[in-house]
């Protein structure tokens, strides 16, 4: 049963374009939300992260927007650049539980053109 | 400074045999996780220690694998038995302490095979 969905597991944008990349969840006890980047051979990089408190977090040219009501949340990039090729994990947290242990999605393989 | 790191990068092995996975963590990092990313997959919560004790392994698939952290800093994944299943990269993360709102730094893994 997978708790964290990435439903795209693929997306390509121009570079200069925005890119959203999209995920639900159906654990209505996360409350702590994670975007990480991983390069081929490399191990994830945390990226931006969100709390259920707020709806939305910002940083530089990464947003992350969260719609606690539908369980669903989604990063943009503005503008997209060649080196945001990646692929992009959303990962999910019960900080009140087990505060510990991430729950990941499949990734979303993001490609940006020159 | 130096990130996490973990031997060997990759392994291959026969099915039935015993392998050892180790990771290094960043220095002075008390919170130590692995996780395993099998093909097309999100990494997988398997176990994590604070300090030397191993808290939560209910990740863990059977009773196959095992971890240790004997002094609070390296730590080694054991697999008895390989089977063809366990064929996945294996990820190691550590963070200052423990907790998500402290960031996961997460080593490159090491890519298991096993024929």
């Amino acid at each position: 049963d997978q708790q964290v969905k990435q439903n795209s597991p693929s997306l390509s944008v121009q570079e200069g374009r925005i890119s959203i990349l999209n995920c639900d969840y159906t654990n209505s006890m996360f409350d702590y939300f994670l975007w990480y980047k991983k390069y081929p051979a490399e191990g994830p990089t945390f990226l931006i992260s969100i709390s259920s408190i707020k709806d939305k977090n910002e940083d530089g040219r990464f947003t992350v927007f969260l719609n606690k009501s539908a369980k669903h949340l989604s990063l943009h990039i503005v503008p997209s650049q060649p080196g945001d090729s990646a692929v992009y994990f959303c990962a999910a947290s019960d900080s009140g539980g087990s505060n510990y242990k991430l729950t990941f999605g499949k990734g979303t393989l993001l490609t940006v053109n020159p | 400074g130096a990130g996490v790191s973990q031997t060997p990068s990759n392994k291959v092995t026969e099915k039935g045999k015993y392998v050892e996975l180790r990771c290094d963590p960043i220095s002075g990092h008390t919170a130590l996780y692995w996780y395993r990313q099998s093909l097309g997959q999100g990494p997988e919560f398997l176990i994590y220690f604070q300090g030397t004790g191993a808290a939560d392994d209910s990740g863990l698939p059977n009773d196959r694998f095992f971890a240790v952290r004997p002094e609070g800093s390296v730590s080694t994944l054991k697999i008895q038995r390989t089977e063809r299943g366990d064929s996945a990269v294996y990820l190691c993360a550590s963070s200052p302490q423990l907790g998500v709102y402290n960031e996961q730094f997460f080593g490159p893994g090491t890519r298991l095979t096993v024929l």
